[in-house]
């Protein structure tokens, strides 16, 4: 079966301007995570999701950062006025069960994002 | 601070080697300890994951040693093979949400 996409896989943008990530799970799948991979580094956690409710952002680096789910399928990760420093892949996770649990959670390819 | 530490950052092995990777961690309120496997270009995809109350866990080749008094635990990779090579992060599940170490990137030479 499909596993998590990620669209676009590669995205340059210049300084200043907004972008959006978009991350399709696996279908039924219930949560749903963003995490963000700077390079040479491990993923750290940015947000997650169970179904349409945002249950954490604590790990939102900044107010320019925003992600929603409105349907509990399909989410957007939208960056505004983008920095320099916010070059790094997102990556997209889901799991079968509800936030909270040890489910594995299955990633997807990433975005790559340059910010010139 | 960095919560699950990940070391060597960078190993090197010969085909039929041991791979060691090793990772130390200090919340106490974990519970799920994951491995994960990236390649170049991919996501990370699970490889084998172990509760805190157990202290081995064996898969195939694959297997992770638990010490839950040191809070550390190690991944055995054994008659490692050229495409083992992939950089290989530990975990550790906080409320559902993953803590990731910094990776360490293995090199299996034929």
């Amino acid at each position: 079966g499909a596993g998590v996409s990620q669209s676009p896989r590669y995205k340059v943008a210049k300084r200043g301007q907004d972008v959006a990530l978009r991350c399709d799970p696996i279908s039924g799948h219930v949560s749903l995570f963003w995490y963000q991979q700077a390079l040479g580094q491990g993923p750290e956690f940015l947000t997650y999701f169970q179904n349409e409710a945002q249950l954490d952002k604590s790990g939102l680096p900044s107010d320019r950062f925003f992600a929603e789910r409105p349907e509990g399928s399909v989410s957007t990760l939208k960056i505004q006025r983008t920095q320099q420093e916010d070059s790094a892949v997102y990556l997209c996770a889901s799991t079968t069960q509800g936030a909270g649990g040890t489910d594995t959670q299955y990633f997807g390819p990433g975005t790559r994002l340059t910010v010139l | 601070q960095q919560q699950v530490k990940q070391s060597p950052q960078s190993l090197i092995v010969q085909k039929g080697g041991i791979s060691i990777i090793n990772c130390a961690y200090e919340n106490t309120a974990f519970d799920y300890f994951p491995w994960y496997q990236q390649f170049p270009g991919k996501g990370p995809a699970l490889l084998i994951a172990i509760r805190p109350d157990v202290s081995e866990k064996k898969e195939g080749r694959f297997t992770i040693s638990f010490n839950k008094s040191a809070k550390q635990f190690s991944l055995h990779i054994m008659d490692s093979q050229p495409g083992d090579s992939a950089t290989y992060f530990c975990a550790a599940n906080q409320g559902g949400k993953l803590i990731f170490g910094q990776g360490t990137e293995l090199s299996v030479k034929p």
